[in-house]
């Protein structure tokens, strides 16, 4: 079964700093896709960034880029410079072509940008 | 842009109630997904259908079940609601393939009384 560590429950960053949340995964498919998503309060599911499984270079999307370790089954998303909007509730997420492509998902990180 | 809409952003209901809870998306996608989102827990998949009439069941499907007649429309059914069912729920879809295109709901906060 596929699972999905995120093992922060909450960040702090100070504003223009560079923040980088984890996520681990668990999985036997070698075919598969990795996601972070990004909830405001608001509630809306708010897509960041995606990498696949046999993607070589990590993925990168503006001020986010994802710091993919396949050996270690790692998919950890860094923000650059950060800003005072990117305080959220983030989500590490994870797909298989098995699996009539659900996402499963983490259990998310709180950051909250600070002055 | 792909949209998905369900139909309300917040329900109160009592206790026993049959509830419905409805999402519709534009862009003809085969792949429609229900999701409950908890403190804590992140979100948990329901139920999923990857066709008309097609359903699978999720990781938490006790107490739910749905309903796909139409490809653009897939329904959330609890069909005698309990407080333990208050709940954040979030409809997804998406295209066949692997890789991106999954769009979300703005999800309905669901609170059983």
């Amino acid at each position: 079964a596929q699972k999905i560590t995120q093992t922060q429950p909450g960040m702090f960053v100070q504003e223009k700093e560079a923040v980088t949340l984890d996520c681990t995964y668990d999985t036997s498919d070698q075919s598969y896709g990795l996601f972070w998503y990004k909830q405001p309060s608001s509630g809306e599911m708010i897509f960041l960034i995606y990498q696949g499984s046999y993607d070589e270079q990590n993925a990168t999307e503006g001020r986010y880029s994802l710091n993919f370790q396949k050996a270690r089954k790692s998919a950890n998303l860094v923000i650059s410079a950060s800003q005072l909007g990117d305080s959220a509730m983030y989500f590490c997420a994870m797909s298989f072509t098995g699996g009539g492509n659900k996402l499963t998902f983490g259990t998310g990180t709180q950051l909250k940008v600070e002055l | 842009d792909v949209k998905v809409t369900q139909s309300s952003r917040y329900l109160v209901k009592r206790t026993g109630e049959k509830v419905f809870l409805e999402c519709v998306q534009d862009m003809d996608h085969e792949n429609m997904f229900w999701y409950r989102q908890d403190p804590g827990l992140g979100l948990r998949l329901i139920y999923f259908s990857y066709d008309v009439k097609m359903k699978e069941k999720g990781d938490i499907p006790e107490g739910y079940s749905v309903s796909r007649e139409k490809k653009e429309r897939f329904s959330l059914i609890l069909e005698s609601a309990s407080t333990n069912q208050t709940s954040m729920y979030l409809c997804a879809s998406k295209s066949p393939g692997l890789g991106r295109g999954y769009t979300f709901g703005s999800g309905t906060r669901l609170t059983v009384v």
